[in-house]
């Protein structure tokens, strides 16, 4: 069962542009959302990770907003470059008697047009 | 930094062979853990271990196993591959008590 809806499953945008990719998720008792970026041939890397205390986390061009009554968050990376281009996943996290894991979402293919 | 290698980035099994996929980390990692990707379908847990010879299933454990006799070493096991089965999967590892997953690159197998 997936807890974790991502969309859209792919994006284009031109160099400079807002590249915005949303999630949302159903477990209230997720506690971490850290969103992973994979270039072709590497593993997915982390790339950046909010709490849900807080609304927003800005990291350079990277930036989660977290909206906890609607249980959405999304990523928006500001003046995308041509190097940006890859695979998005946001994840949650969530608890179990052994220890926690995290839930990914389907992934969204970011093309930048130079 | 720390790193996990896949050694087999690529294979080619016949259905119904009996296929292992090896990881190692090097940073005396507690947790590891098995990812199968396909497109449209994110990242979906198919096992994972907090220790030496724990094992747990994740969400599409069926037509799996996993050996984890040494902390640094998790396999996948494919018993009778199925051409369902052709993916590429990605082991990961954990401090046990930290957040960010550490990924390899992934090992492509295709079941003919």
């Amino acid at each position: 069962q997936q807890q974790v809806k991502q969309s859209p499953q792919s994006l284009i945008v031109q160099k400079g542009g807002i590249s915005i990719i949303n999630c949302a998720y159903e477990n209230t008792a997720f506690d971490y959302f850290p969103w992973y970026q994979q270039f072709p041939g590497k593993g997915p890397a982390l790339l950046i990770a909010i709490r849900p205390d807080v609304s927003e986390k800005k990291e350079g061009r990277f930036t989660i907003s977290f909206n906890k009554s609607a249980k959405q968050f999304s990523l928006h990376i500001m003046d995308s470059q041509p190097g940006d281009s890859a695979t998005y996943f946001c994840a949650a996290r969530g608890w179990e008697t052994s220890g926690s894991r995290l839930t990914f979402g389907e992934g969204t293919q970011l093309t930048v047009n130079p | 930094d720390v790193k996990v290698t896949q050694s087999s980035r690529y294979l080619v099994k016949r259905t119904g062979e009996k296929v292992f996929l090896e990881c190692v980390q090097d940073m005396d990692h507690e947790n590891m853990f098995w990812y199968r990707q396909d497109p449209g379908l994110g990242l979906r847990l198919i096992y994972f271990s907090y220790d030496v010879k724990m094992k747990e299933k994740g969400d599409i454990p069926e037509g799996y196993s996993v050996s984890r006799e040494k902390k640094e070493r998790f396999s996948l096991i494919l018993e009778s591959a199925s051409t369902n089965q052709t993916s590429m999967y990605l082991c990961a590892s954990r401090d046990g008590g930290a957040n960010v997953l550490t990924f390899g690159a992934g090992s492509r197998l295709t079941v003919l």
